[in-house]
């Protein structure tokens, strides 16, 4: 069984400009979710993707978006960035929410984004 | 709304006795409640869930949680720590946003520490 895999898993920009990260969920998981950890604090939920679908979204701006593609692998871009969206970008995957009342969810190891 | 409130930033313990993690937990409802441990430089790592069933709850590595809705506590236990359990962990609350979305509110994190 392949886990959720994220890349790249460190990568520097330069305030104003884009950035796209990825993901590959867990097999047989049809559900990803995107959390944003800056140092020191607890992951916050940005947005969910349920068959290609927003289906879940946090307190963040517009400038963060997402896709997810047929095999359920899944982008987040964050445009026009900022020093505050340095962090720890990770990724879950799970199986359909609908039949799953738990809301249990699997992790990558993260991607690090710094803004500078 | 949900939150979670880790009680203590950075717990220390000697090798070899007991580990207790507090949090306490605000929901409208019956919650699903998790621990997760980070590693560092890792992902996240499912430790146990409540989903409703046992108060007492049993984990990975010998971890424990009980689940007492009059005080809204999940404390995480453990009764001898090693080395390895020095790490990061997260108390945490499912909730069900709607249309098949959960979304997971993390608390700040505990830095738990193992002296030799």
């Amino acid at each position: 069984e392949t886990g959720v895999t994220q890349s790249p898993t460190h990568l520097i920009k330069t305030r104003g400009q884009q950035v796209t990260l990825r993901c590959s969920s867990q097999s047989g998981h049809n559900t990803v979710s995107w959390y944003q950890q800056a140092l020191g604090q607890g992951p916050q939920f940005i947005f969910q993707y349920y068959r290609e679908e927003e289906n879940g979204r946090g307190n963040f701006p517009p400038r963060f978006s997402g896709l997810q593609f047929p095999n359920y692998s899944s982008e987040l871009n964050v445009n026009a960035l900022e020093l505050d969206d340095s962090a720890l970008y990770l990724c879950a995957s799970s199986f359909s929410l609908l039949r799953d009342n738990t809301g249990e969810l699997f992790f990558g190891e993260g991607s690090r984004l710094t803004v500078l | 709304a949900q939150s979670v409130t880790q009680l203590d930033s950075h717990v220390s313990v000697s090798e070899g006795t007991p580990v207790l993690l507090r949090c306490n937990y605000s929901s409208s409802y019956s919650p699903s409640l998790f621990w997760y441990v980070q590693h560092p430089n890792k992902g996240l790592q499912l430790l146990l869930k409540y989903t409703s069933a046992a108060t007492l709850v049993k984990g990975i590595n010998g971890f424990e949680a009980e689940f007492k809705k009059s005080e809204t506590s999940f404390h995480l236990t453990k009764p001898s720590a090693h080395m390895s359990d020095a790490a990061e962990y997260f108390c945490v609350v499912s909730s069900y946003s709607g249309a098949g979305s959960y979304q997971l509110t993390f608390g700040k994190g505990t830095k738990l520490s193992v002296i030799p």
